[in-house]
């Protein structure tokens, strides 16, 4: 099984300022014939679902804010929110889905500062 | 418009069963593989199950794995998951999802979800 773990658990940062949290999966989920990592992130804002916000690792959903960026490969991956806005608040997964069961990390909670 | 709407939730007694359905509409419904993903209250979402197009292939999380079985019927455009043994820490919100395409792709479609309490 490839289990993904994510840091920090919680988070507090400044309205304006850059936010990040990391995801470390236990395997590469690199794909090496098309050169793919299978790792995307989540949004989840209370009392909705998930909201898929980043796949392959850095390639951002359709109407997605550009200030949204991810990054990494085989391992370790990153999601950045380079100037936390008020309606960024929400708790952020990580999610393998090179092979299943496809674990989520088990979510940062973002706040504002 | 893509949706997916899930239905069946409910008070149950551990030990009991229930059945989730989940109705697919605005996407040719064969052609993706579903899933099923769980979170229980103030929890992190957990995936529990898969099914491919055909609904041939399946794959379960050992957490439910001999006890939920996820079965899909393409002239209906449904995806069920049938739940027995139901224990305590099976409480939680259902969500059906439907990924960008084929296996191995990311979730980009959920359904609202359906609430499922364990509990005597």
């Amino acid at each position: 099984d490839i289990v993904v773990t994510q840091s920090p658990d919680s988070l507090a940062v400044s309205l304006g300022e850059r936010a990040t949290i990391n995801c470390k999966s236990s395997q590469s989920v690199l794909y090496s014939s098309n050169n793919k990592n299978y790792l995307g992130w989540y949004q989840q804002k209370p009392g909705q679902p998930p909201k898929l916000i980043i796949y392959w690792a850095s390639t951002r959903e359709s109407g997605v804010p550009d200030r949204f960026s991810g990054s990494g490969s085989g391992t370790d991956f990153s999601l950045t929110i380079s100037s936390l806005q008020a309606e960024d608040v929400a708790v952020y997964y990580c999610q393998q889905y090179y092979t299943a069961p496809y674990f989520f990390g088990q979510g940062t909670k973002l706040e504002i500062k | 418009e893509v949706q997916l709407v899930e239905s069946g939730g409910g008070l149950v007694q551990p030990g009991g069963s229930l059945r989730l359905a989940c109705a697919a509409s605005g996407f040719t419904f064969n052609q993706y593989w579903m899933h099923w993903v769980r979170q229980a209250p103030g929890k992190g979402l957990e995936w529990i199950a898969r099914v491919n197009g055909d609904g041939y292939t399946t794959s379960y999380a050992d957490s439910v794995k001999g006890r939920f079985t996820i079965a899909r019927d393409n002239a209906r455009n449904t995806v069920n998951l049938q739940m027995n043994s139901l224990r305590v820490e099976d409480t939680a919100v259902y969500y059906c999802v439907r990924p960008q395409t084929g296996a191995a792709y990311a979730f980009d479609i959920w359904g609202q979800g359906t609430m499922v309490t364990v509990s005597s």
